[in-house]
């Protein structure tokens, strides 16, 4: 049962356009949503978050938007470049017993940015 | 400031050999998780501490896995013994809480079990 769903396993721009990765979740009590970026044979790196009580934050050129009422949330790299290239996870989380929290991990979608 | 260490950063051995990786937190970070991540899907977390105590490891295959974080700070993963499935990479992350604090990875040991 796949609570949280990056329903594309991969994208491709073209440098200098908009790059678009989507999120889907099933469970209502998420909170708390995360972005991680992977380059191979490396660890994922922490990109940016958002709570639940807004509907946008922006770092940069990168900005995530939630829908909570569609369950959707999405990242926009805007523009994007080569070194943008890599596997794009997102997670969510909840808070549960003891302020405790465990994250919900997509399957990932891998983004090639063509020069 | 120094990120999450891990070693060894790859390793192969034969089914039903054992394996240990080592990994040290980011200094002052009292949550130290343990992840495995098979290619082309998420991070499935295996057991996480909370300093030297066990707060989730419903994941972890117990009957093969084991995991320690004696001091609160290192912790250690071992597989005995292990087998070809086990085959993915082992992340180790830590964060400063278990509340809404980013989780930092490290690189990584990649295991191959032939």
């Amino acid at each position: 049962d796949q609570q949280v769903k990056q329903n594309s396993p991969s994208l491709s721009v073209q440098e200098g356009r908009i790059s678009i990765l989507n999120c889907d979740y099933t469970n209502s009590m998420f909170d708390y949503f995360l972005w991680y970026k992977k380059y191979p044979a490396e660890g994922p790196t922490f990109l940016i978050s958002i709570s639940s009580i807004k509907d946008k934050n922006e770092d940069g050129r990168f900005t995530v938007f939630l829908n909570k009422s569609a369950k959707h949330l999405s990242l926009h790299i805007v523009p994007s470049q080569p070194g943008d290239s890599a596997v794009y996870f997102c997670a969510a989380s909840q808070e549960k017993a003891g302020n405790n929290r465990k994250l919900i991990w997509g399957l990932g979608t891998s983004l090639a940015v063509n020069p | 400031e120094a990120g999450v260490a891990q070693s060894p950063r790859y390793k192969i051995i034969e089914k039903r050999q054992s394996v240990a990786f080592w990994c040290n937190p980011i200094s002052g970070h009292a949550t130290l998780y343990w992840y495995q991540q098979i290619l082309g899907q998420g991070p499935k977390l295996l057991i996480q501490f909370q300093n030297n105590g066990v707060v989730d490891d419903s994941q972890l295959p117990k009957d093969r896995f084991s995991a320690e974080r004696l001091k609160g700070v290192d912790s250690t993963l071992k597989i005995q013994p292990a087998k070809l499935e086990d085959s993915a990479v082992y992340l180790c992350a830590s964060s400063a809480g278990t509340a809404r604090n980013t989780i930092y990875f490290g690189e990584g040991s990649w295991l191959t079990v032939v």
